[in-house]
């Protein structure tokens, strides 16, 4: 258990749809990450919060959006959901400032169909 | 743009030989790499890093080499167990900001 909790495991959804990812980050980290692997593909950065704030944005699209609530959990939301939206999502949290490394979750599958 | 590239998709080694994986990147801002592990069914473990002012770093059967000027990076397993297959992210950050992640390479380690 590497302190990162991600739920679901699973997500299979069809397309059009909404979900929501959710993220506890380990204790004392503030900042939260994540990514997608989708298949064949390296992690690909998606967003940062730090403290409840936006820090960082990568390839995300539009129709992707997340947030980090004051208990430091955060949550991705996934909205008309296509086909190629099919991958893994990663949630990762550090503290910044400290070690430079990421502590990641296991991931949320998620397949659209 | 793909700032870190690992261009050998997979490697395939014997039980207690060496095994070499690469990293290249393009961004000369990058001062800190990083390797990760990672297992199926499991989100990525650290592994080992380097800062942009040494040239090795070593842990245990682990030990990470970075050529500046060739913008290159290693990592050498010795000796390869079976326990080693995995995939192997190289990744890079500037400052402490985003890690910049490349595609990964699969190590077999064979027995």
């Amino acid at each position: 258990d590497s302190g990162v909790t991600q739920t679901p495991k699973h997500l299979i959804t069809a397309t059009g749809q909404r979900v929501t990812l959710r993220c506890s980050p380990r204790s004392g980290d503030l900042s939260v990450y994540w990514y997608q692997q989708s298949l064949d593909q390296g992690l690909q950065f998606l967003i940062q919060y730090y403290n409840g704030e936006e820090r960082a944005k990568g390839n995300i699209l539009e129709r992707f959006s997340a947030q980090q609530f004051p208990d430091l959990h955060s949550e991705l939301n996934l909205s008309s959901l296509e086909l190629g939206d099919s991958a893994l999502y990663f949630c990762a949290s550090s503290v910044v400032g400290g070690p430079y490394g990421y502590t990641f979750g296991s991931g949320t599958r998620l397949t659209v169909v | 743009d793909q700032q870190v590239k690992q261009n050998s998709p997979s490697l395939s080694v014997q039980e207690g030989r060496i095994s070499i994986l690469n990293c290249d990147y393009t961004n000369s801002m990058f001062d800190y790499f990083l390797w990760y592990k990672k297992y199926p069914a499991e989100g990525p473990t650290f592994l080992i890093s380097i800062s942009s002012i040494k040239d090795k770093n070593e842990d245990g059967r682990f030990t990470v080499f970075l050529n500046k000027s060739a913008k290159h990076l290693s990592l050498h397993i010795v000796p390869s167990q079976p326990g080693d297959s995995a995939v192997y992210f190289c990744a890079a950050t500037v400052y402490g900001n985003k890690l910049v992640f490349g595609a990964g390479t699969i190590l077999r380690v064979k027995s």
